[in-house]
């Protein structure tokens, strides 16, 4: 069974820290993740994807992807009030339609001013 | 703007009536649309990949007479609750996909209760 693993939290963090959002998957062969952002009963907002190893930068955003450690990681820099929400890992799936995700159950992140 | 649109954002609905859940793609064609459900406090759950012209594919568990997909054109795709319950009360929320396969929108979502 294809499954996204992370950590439910919550993370709390203060204004202008660094909150650290982690993430692991079963599907080897997942060919990109991404990361959304979800405020209490809206629909999940895309922050990034990644599919290469390594790093991926967008503004205060940090995406990282180990596919051998089947590891994905988001770093939120000078980290805001705004930011606090349910992050959501999410995998493509092997074979099939790429636009099919499985997701993790997400990180609530409490930014405190 | 959204490109994917879902209607209605929430709907109330007595026990046993069926419900109808729109989800539009507005400026491409999608001819792979998914649905989700999402418990509060819990994650997106994949419930069928809606298949254009075709019968969907439901995920393991998911009753499909019991969630009737319909993808009649490329921009349309509808979720039918049949019989609703009070356990069928949640976020449900659609997805296409445009592009390279790393392009995925989501709708705004449709809550719904059953009372």
């Amino acid at each position: 069974q294809k499954e996204v693993e992370q950590n439910s939290g919550p993370l709390s963090v203060p204004e202008g820290a660094i909150a650290s959002l982690n993430c692991t998957y079963s599907d080897r062969g997942s060919q990109s993740f991404f990361w959304y952002r979800q405020y209490s009963g809206k629909s999940p907002e895309l922050i990034m994807f990644i599919y290469s190893n390594g790093d991926k930068e967008d503004g205060r955003f940090t995406a990282q992807l180990n596919k051998a450690s089947q590891y994905v990681s988001l770093l939120i820099r000078d980290s805001q009030p705004s930011d606090s929400a349910t992050y959501l890992c999410a995998a493509s799936s092997s074979g099939g339609s790429n636009y099919k995700l499985t997701f993790g159950k997400g990180t609530l992140l409490t930014v405190n001013p | 703007g959204a490109v994917v649109s879902q209607h209605p954002s929430w709907v109330i609905c007595k026990s046993g009536t069926s419900v109808k859940i729109e989800c539009r793609s507005l400026d491409f064609q999608a001819t792979t649309m998914f649905w989700y459900r999402q418990f509060p406090k819990q994650s997106l759950m994949l419930m069928a990949t809606s298949n254009e012209g075709s019968k969907a594919t439901y995920e393991q568990g998911v009753e499909k007479d019991k969630f009737l997909i319909n993808h009649a054109s490329l921009t349309l795709s509808t979720l039918t609750v049949t019989s609703a319950h009070p356990e069928d009360s949640s976020f449900y929320i659609c997805s296409a996909g445009q592009g390279s396969g790393n392009t995925i929108y989501f709708g705004e979502g449709s809550w719904l209760t059953v009372v």
